[in-house]
């Protein structure tokens, strides 16, 4: 059965860094989207992505944050400088009709 | 401001039990309300609802959805084990896109 896959599973960075997320969404799929989910509190939608470009955004995705679709298959997000309040799971996401979700990448800032 | 609400936050059942998970929400634009399992990491998907009214079911899990009461209820009957997870609703709406909010989900243990 196809699935979301993504990249690293864990990431642990110092304060500032840059950091990049990897996705591979299932291949058919058109819509790609990325949530974050701190430990212990809901899931938050971050950005919707279609045609090569976002479609809409959260206020939590300010100009830190930005995604790419570099070639065909990987999705990316990439957090310039981070922050301490960054660290949680990042979840990749794609949609014919349904979403399904990749298995996430746990961030640590420290 | 959308939302999406759901009780409870936690329940423990002993295997065999029947639980009913609420979920409620106020979202504009809704298109369809989802049910997801979260055990360790992603939430697996569980069913998708748009019209009012009409049950989904898959083996012991069953779920519906009210439009009227802005509401929806997943059942699990005979509960398992394997059932302990994180219940979650989410409900796309708003965006042109149908990005999910979500709510916190209901943390069910099932004890043997």
């Amino acid at each position: 059965e196809p699935e979301v896959t993504q990249t690293p599973s864990h990431q642990v960075t110092q304060m500032g860094q840059e950091v990049i997320l990897r996705c591979v969404p299932i291949s058919n799929h058109l819509y790609f989207y990325w949530y974050r989910q701190i430990l212990g509190q809901k899931v938050e939608f971050l950005v919707s992505f279609y045609n090569n470009e976002i479609s809409e955004k959260s206020e939590i995705f300010d100009d830190q944050f930005s995604v790419e679709r570099p070639d065909g298959s990987n999705f990316t997000l990439k957090i310039r400088s981070t922050k301490l309040e960054d660290s949680a799971m990042y979840f990749c996401a794609s949609n014919a009709e349904t979403q399904y979700f990749g298995p996430g990448t746990r961030l640590l800032v420290l | 401001e959308d939302k999406v609400v759901q009780s409870p936050l936690s329940l423990v059942v002993h295997e065999g039990d029947t639980v009913t998970l609420n979920c409620s929400y106020e979202v504009t634009n809704f298109r369809s309300l989802l049910w997801y399992k979260q055990e360790k990491k992603a939430p697996t998907f569980l069913f998708m609802l748009t019209s009012s009214g009409i049950e989904k079911k898959s083996g012991r899990l069953s779920s519906i959805l009210d439009k009227k009461e802005l509401s929806s209820i997943l059942n699990i009957t005979a509960t398992q084990t394997g059932d302990s997870a994180i219940y979650l609703c989410a409900v796309a709406g708003g965006g042109s896109q149908g990005n999910l909010i979500f709510g916190k989900g209901t943390k069910l243990s099932v004890k043997p």
